[in-house]
């Protein structure tokens, strides 16, 4: 069955504008997650969804968001783009909450300029 | 609150030779333990996971590692590198609350040299 699906692979926005990335879980799985990958600070936690509904947030600022959609879809915005934003930014996929295995998706590569 | 530290940024070894990723846990309660491997320009694959079952455990491509409470370890281990084992390797602890959090240590790249 098909994979994690994040959408687009590569993205470069200009400071001050907002992006939104797109990730398609493996079907039948109903738990997104988000984490932000850097050089300096890592794998960080985003949030995450189950049912439509935030279940979890990370400790990032406000201008990240997300949704999750009846169909188990997902996006997350970032609003007023700050260099510091550039990153790779990957999805995973559960089958419920709870769950212990996430399947990771190839993830977004973000470069704000 | 749950954490992971990973004793090495980088490792390097020869082919054929064994490999050991150290890996220290921090968690009040008994953790769900995973290693996760990154190729360059991949996504994450799980090689592992500990979940209170058997305390040695097995993953894909020959790894394994071993859950020690006394030591709060989780050490990854491979008998014989293969060049395709380099990348980078990261040791992650599950959310307590019983969601789908996980909390990832920073990392070991690991180097194979003929």
């Amino acid at each position: 069955k098909a994979g994690v699906t994040q959408t687009p692979r590569y993205l470069i926005k200009t400071r001050g504008q907002q992006v939104t990335l797109s990730c398609s879980p493996i079907s039948g799985h109903r738990s997104v997650s988000w984490y932000q990958q850097t050089p300096g600070q890592g794998l960080q936690f985003l949030f995450e969804y189950f049912s439509e509904t935030q279940r979890n947030k990370g400790n990032f600022p406000g201008r990240f968001s997300g949704r999750q959609f009846s169909n188990s879809r997902s996006e997350m915005n970032v609003s007023t783009l700050e260099l510091g934003d550039s990153a790779l930014y990957l999805c995973a996929s559960s089958l419920r909450v709870g769950d212990t295995e996430a399947f990771f998706g190839q993830g977004t590569r973000l470069t704000v300029v | 609150a749950q954490s992971v530290t990973q004793l090495d940024s980088h490792v390097s070894v020869s082919e054929g030779t064994p490999v050991l990723l150290r890996c220290n846990y921090s968690s009040s309660y008994s953790p769900s333990l995973f290693w996760y491997v990154q190729h360059p320009n991949k996504g994450l694959q799980l090689l592992l996971k500990y979940t209170s079952a058997a305390t040695l455990v097995k993953g894909i491509n020959g790894f394994e590692a071993e859950f020690k409470k006394s030591e709060t370890s989780f050490h990854l281990t491979k008998p014989s590198a293969h060049m395709s084992d380099a990348a980078e390797y990261f040791c992650v602890v599950s959310d307590a609350g019983g969601g789908n959090k996980l909390t990832f240590g920073t990392g070991t790249q690991l180097k194979v040299e003929l």
